[in-house]
C-alpha cells in the first residue's frame, strides 16, 4: 500500500491552463505539505495543513491554491500556468513534529 | 534567519570508502535533525534522524552526529555501495514556523 500517493506523476500542459494535483496519505498523519523542487534540486515549502487548517503559506503566487477536504487529502490547484511553474511538486505528510513521508512527485512541464 | 548550509554539493567516493556530509544551521532552538535520501525519479526518503538530546545515532552503515554548540550535524556512511548513490538532504525544524528548512543537497556518487 502506498503511504503518500499523488497524481498525476507527469503533467504536460500549455501556458495559461489551470491544473490540479491530488495527494492522499493513509498513514493517519495530521499534517500535510506541498513542496516544490526546482531543476537544481532545491526543496522549498509552499503550504502546510494541520488537521485541515492552513498553517504555512509561503511566498507563493496566489495562482496556487491548496485545498484540504479532510486530513488525509491535500490537493494543489494552479491557475494560469506559467513557464516558471515547471518543476517537480512533492506532497508529504507527518505527525506534526516528526520526519516527513514524501510522495513520489509530480513532474509539471509547462510549454 | 532561516538557513541550513550543506556541504559538499557533490561527493564521489570509491566503493567501500566512507562518505561524510555536513550541515550547519542557524536557529539555536532547532531540536530535530532528519536526513533524507532521494533516488532518481523518486521522492526524498527519511533515512535517519536525531534529536537534540542525543549526540550520535547509528543505524547499520549510517550514522548522524550532532554538535549543538557549533550548530552542525553530519551524516556518515561507511562501507559505501553503488546503491548509496543518490542526493542526500539534511533538514532542521525551524522553531516557531512549523516547517522544516532543507539543505541544498549533496549528490553522492559511489564508484564501483
Amino acid at each position: 500500500d502506498t503511504a503518500v500517493s499523488q497524481t498525476p506523476k507527469y503533467l504536460v500542459t500549455q501556458m495559461g491552463n489551470d491544473k490540479s494535483i491530488k495527494c492522499e496519505q493513509n498513514l493517519g498523519h495530521d499534517t500535510m505539505y506541498w513542496y516544490k523542487q526546482d531543476s537544481k534540486k532545491f526543496l522549498k515549502i509552499m503550504f502546510s495543513y494541520n488537521n485541515k487548517e492552513l498553517i504555512i503559506n509561503e511566498t507563493v503566487p496566489n495562482r496556487f491554491s491548496p485545498k484540504s477536504p479532510d486530513k488525509a487529502h491535500l490537493n494543489l490547484h494552479i491557475n494560469s500556468l506559467e513557464l516558471g511553474d515547471s518543476a517537480v511538486y512533492f506532497c508529504a505528510s507527518s505527525h506534526f513534529y516528526d520526519g516527513y513521508t514524501f510522495g513520489s512527485g509530480t513532474r509539471l512541464t509547462v510549454v | 534567519g532561516e538557513n541550513v548550509e550543506q556541504h559538499p554539493s557533490t561527493l564521489s567516493v570509491q566503493e567501500g570508502d566512507s562518505a561524510v556530509i555536513k550541515c550547519t544551521y542557524s536557529d539555536s532552538a532547532s531540536n530535530y535533525f532528519p536526513w533524507y535520501k532521494q533516488e532518481l525519479g523518486k521522492g526524498p526518503q527519511l533515512i535517519i534522524d536525531i534529536r537534540s538530546n542525543v549526540g550520535e545515532k547509528k543505524d547499520q552503515r549510517i550514522a548522524v552526529t550532532l554538535n549543538k554548540t557549533a550548530k552542525h550535524f553530519s551524516l556518515h556512511i561507511t562501507e559505501t555501495q553503488p546503491e548509496d548513490s543518490a542526493v542526500y538532504f539534511c533538514a532542521t525544524y525551524y522553531s516557531g514556523t512549523y516547517k522544516y528548512i532543507f539543505g541544498t543537497g549533496t549528490r553522492l556518487k559511489v564508484l564501483a
